[in-house]
């Protein structure tokens, strides 16, 4: 069974500055998308981030990019030029061609001014 | 209006009511999710459907039930509810990348 790990239950970051959230994962499959996730106070869950594993290049989405090893399993997130709207729980996601997902427990992300 | 949408969006309940969340979803998608989140231990599955005639158990389907009415549509009920269950519940939909819906707070007394 997939599991994912990610081993910061809280962090916290200046405003403006950067931060990196890690998560590792467990699985015997080649093809699989990675994924973060971001759950402000709203609850809402928005995603932030997509990785497929067959391409080697790390995604990017604006100020969010991240670092993919797939030897390693290993799927961080870094955030550039720290927003107060940052301020949200992250969760890291693993998902199976066409399948369910599993998610890690969760960072508590808290940008402070 | 939003793409996937929940109903109620907070429940409050007593112990060993049924009760039914309702989703619909107007993205087209055919695979449907309910997830179930508690502090500290993320979203974990519920139940999942790949299209109307196909209904599969997640990781904890114990004390939960589903039902695919159309391919917008994936209801999840409580039979008879139980305080443990007091949690909150999402539904999702998509392929390759999976869209949450706002959630459900329910809180079994």
């Amino acid at each position: 069974a997939q599991t994912v790990t990610q081993s910061q239950p809280e962090m916290s970051v200046q405003e403006a500055e950067t931060v990196t959230l890690s998560c590792t994962y467990d699985t015997s499959e080649s093809n699989y998308y990675l994924f973060w996730y971001k759950q402000p106070p709203s609850r809402q869950m928005i995603l932030v981030i997509r990785q497929e594993a067959y391409k080697q290049q790390n995604a990017t989405e604006n100020r969010f990019s991240v670092n993919f090893q797939k030897a390693a399993k290993s799927f961080s997130l870094k955030i550039s030029d720290s927003q107060l709207g940052d301020t949200a729980m992250y969760f890291c996601a693993f998902m199976k061609l066409y399948n369910d997902m599993r998610f890690g427990a969760g960072t508590r992300l808290t940008v402070k001014p | 209006d939003a793409d996937v949408t929940q109903t109620p969006r907070n429940r409050i309940t007593k112990t060993g009511k049924r009760i039914m969340l309702e989703c619909s979803q107007t993205k087209g998608h055919d695979r449907m999710y309910w997830y179930r989140q508690d502090p500290g231990l993320g979203l974990r599955l519920i139940y999942y459907s790949f299209d109307v005639k196909d209904i599969n158990k997640g990781e904890i389907s114990d004390g939960y039930s589903v039902s695919r009415q159309a391919q917008a549509k994936f209801s999840l009920s409580l039979e008879s509810a139980i305080p443990n269950q007091t949690a909150l519940y999402f539904c999702a939909t998509g392929r390759d990348t999976q869209y949450f819906g706002p959630g459900t707070r329910l809180t079994v007394l």
